[in-house]
């Protein structure tokens, strides 16, 4: 069936890159989402992708698409201690959700 | 404007009783969706509600789970006979489910369930 998979745990410095990774095995969504979802709180839309899209870039963050290896990625720059949260992909064409990746920023 | 808001924020029940959660949608939001997170695990989809039409009941886990919406308002989730496995943040979203479009959903701050 329909799948979506990610790293459970990062751990980066502060002021480094992060990057958190996400595979699917269902190609034919129009929209891919990063979510964010932070301790105690709901989740929240971070950014997304048009699935005819290789790159997004949004600030901090940079997305990437390889809809050939149906591989997602997020990419925050100069990680800060406020971006540690858990980081959900979605494949919105089935509502299906990752397990979600903790990212933890060490100062 | 507001946003999902859910009720109870948290919920403590003995194992066997029964217990209803309730989800108000951002108003206009056709859809509406009810997601459970057990601890320190991702999302899994339970129901989602699309206007008139029937409900995606393909994620409900048992049949002491069910849910009801009213129109494209208020939704309640019920689960009959808890059990210590149904212990989890249970959260709702509702989005404008326009086919083929952007379509973010707004989570609500979920409800903790505990059964005892």
């Amino acid at each position: 069936g329909e799948d979506v998979e990610q790293s459970l745990f990062l751990s980066v410095r502060e002021g480094d890159s992060s990057v958190i990774n996400c595979t699917y095995t269902d190609s034919s969504s129009t929209y891919l989402y990063w979510y964010k979802q932070e301790p105690g709180a709901g989740l929240q839309l971070l950014t997304y992708i048009f699935s005819n899209m290789d790159m997004k870039q949004d600030q901090r963050l940079t997305v990437l698409l390889n809809k050939k290896d149906k591989h997602l990625s997020l990419r925050i720059a100069d990680t800060q201690t406020g971006d540690s949260a858990i980081y959900f992909c979605e494949n919105t064409g089935k509502l299906i959700f990752g397990q979600g990746t903790t990212l933890q920023v060490k100062p | 404007g507001a946003g999902v808001s859910q009720s109870p924020s948290n919920k403590v029940t003995e194992k066997g009783k029964d217990v209803e959660l309730r989800c108000d949608p951002i108003s206009g939001h056709t859809a509406l969706y009810w997601y459970r997170q057990r601890l320190g695990q991702g999302l899994e989809f339970l129901i989602y509600f699309q206007g008139n039409s029937a409900p995606d009941k393909s994620g409900l886990p048992s049949d002491r789970f069910s849910a009801e919406r009213t129109g494209e308002s208020v939704s309640t989730l019920t689960i009959q006979r808890t059990q210590q496995e149904d212990s989890a943040v249970y959260l709702c979203a509702s989005s404008q489910r326009l086919a083929g479009s952007y379509n973010e959903q707004f989570f609500g701050p979920g409800t903790r369930l505990t059964v005892l």
